[in-house]
């Protein structure tokens, strides 16, 4: 049961897009489209920003926005702020795992 | 409002056991699934069991099959965890969260610390 594989960091400055991939395999990513995402700012808890690889929660801002291709989710953040910086976390439900985290830094 | 809280963490010998508890408020508890999630410190998270709205399916990852027991008691509105013969690699913090188009609600989390 290894993780998802996400990069370690991404960067950017206010106002850019970034984009976070998550790459699994055709029997978890590739295969369903049960992907979501979690932001987790340092010690808070994780919050739900992406559900079912596209879908947005009430409240969470459309500068969020999913896609999936293949066995690749990916989360585009759009006109970057600086609340953005936090981990981020690709996850699963096709063999419930995570990502192991992607550190964005806001320049 | 959805309200989780979790209980029960603490400083435990490696080879003892602890009983978390995730207390759930506004919303219909019996109706969800519910998952617990642990994250080592300075660590990714990962997700370690599940259960259904029912009790069964339960799902639990390969690190801790054997050891750990989720359960519910939907009356009381309540998920638990069961942690036996605990190691050093089990120390964490562990969160509680309803399953509904993804995690869509955590706890606070509570603090697992297994050592000597």
């Amino acid at each position: 049961q290894s993780a998802l594989t996400q990069p370690a960091s991404v960067s950017g400055s206010p106002g850019q897009s970034i984009t976070i991939s998550c790459t699994g395999t055709s029997s978890d990513v590739g295969n369903y489209n049960l992907v979501s995402w979690y932001q987790q700012h340092p010690g808070k808890a994780p919050t739900l920003i992406i559900f079912e690889a596209n879908k947005r929660p009430s409240g969470v801002s459309s500068r969020f926005s999913g896609s999936k291709s293949a066995n690749t989710a990916s989360l585009t953040i759009s006109g970057l702020q600086a609340e953005d910086e936090a981990d981020y976390y690709c996850c699963s439900y096709a063999g419930s795992r995570f990502g192991g985290g992607t550190k964005l830094t806001v320049l | 409002q959805v309200h989780l809280v979790e209980s029960g963490g603490g400083l435990v010998k490696p080879g003892g056991s602890l009983r978390l508890s995730c207390a759930a408020s506004g919303f219909s508890f019996s109706d969800y699934y519910m998952t617990w999630i642990r994250q080592a410190p300075g660590k990714g998270l990962e997700w370690i069991s599940y259960i259904s709205s029912s009790g069964s399916p339960i799902y639990y990852a390969d690190s801790v099959k054997g050891r750990f027991t989720i359960s519910r008691d939907n009356a009381k509105n309540s998920l638990y965890l069961q942690m036996n013969s605990l190691r050093a690699d089990d120390t964490a913090v562990y969160y509680c969260a309803r399953d509904m188009n993804g995690l869509d609600s955590w706890g606070q989390g509570t603090l697992v610390t297994v050592s000597s």
